[in-house]
């Protein structure tokens, strides 16, 4: 599996954009760019995905650098429940392979 | 919304005991998945089960791992004679085939499994 550079964590204010950040230099054609978060004490959470296009749902956007080799997970308005550990991920297949994403914090 | 269950939410257990851990996927959902978390480290893919039989597995799945959809609800994980190592959160997941490339998984609250 194709590998992940993130950073080990971020901090953020509330109510303030955040912009996570991730590589992925041997990232192929095949390989969709998945975003899970884990909140404290519970299971792994979707967040968004993508292939090429920039991407929004209701809890983010994932812009999608135009080579591929790098994509942003941007949380519009951060609030204290968005304090997390984000994985990027790429995956062709059904098998998540999780690294040990960025823990973001969130300060009030 | 629908979501995964998993029962029970903590299982203490004597190490060379089996255990069962117990899910309930999201109800048209076809493929079902087992990972584990120990404390602390990353969670860990163990296994996958689509159309009632394993299609990939890790290397940490070993012959003491099985899983079994013994009906049309439930997804089981059982471990034959745990071990202190064996000690972990553990996650279920479920995903249904998209059009957008690999399925969205939808993972349950976890079971915190303690091997004494």
């Amino acid at each position: 599996d194709a590998k992940t550079t993130q950073p080990n964590s971020m901090e953020s204010n509330e109510e303030e954009p955040v912009h996570l950040p991730c590589n992925h230099s041997t990232i192929s054609g095949t390989d969709y760019i998945h975003w899970y978060r884990q909140l404290p004490s519970q299971g792994p959470e979707y967040v968004i995905h993508g292939l090429t296009s920039n991407v929004n749902n209701r809890m983010a956007s994932l812009a999608i650098a135009e080579d591929r080799k790098s994509s942003t997970l941007i949380l519009h308005r951060a609030t204290l429940r968005d304090a997390a550990v984000y994985y990027c991920i790429l995956s062709r297949d059904d098998k998540i392979i999780f690294g040990k994403g960025t823990r973001l914090h969130i300060l009030p | 919304e629908p979501e995964v269950t998993q029962t029970p939410s903590h299982q203490v257990t004597q190490m060379g005991q089996e255990v069962i851990l117990r899910c309930v996927p999201i109800s048209n959902h076809l493929y079902f998945y087992w990972y584990r978390q120990i404390l602390g480290q990353k969670v860990e893919f163990l296994v996958s089960f689509y159309n009632n039989e394993i299609s990939e597995k890790s290397e940490i799945f070993d012959d003491q791992f099985s899983v079994e959809r013994p009906d049309g609800s439930n997804f089981t994980l059982k471990i034959r004679s745990t071990k202190l190592e064996d000690s972990a959160m553990y996650f279920c997941a479920s995903s249904t085939p998209g059009l957008a490339g690999p399925d969205t998984q939808y993972f349950g609250p976890g079971t915190r499994l303690t091997v004494l």
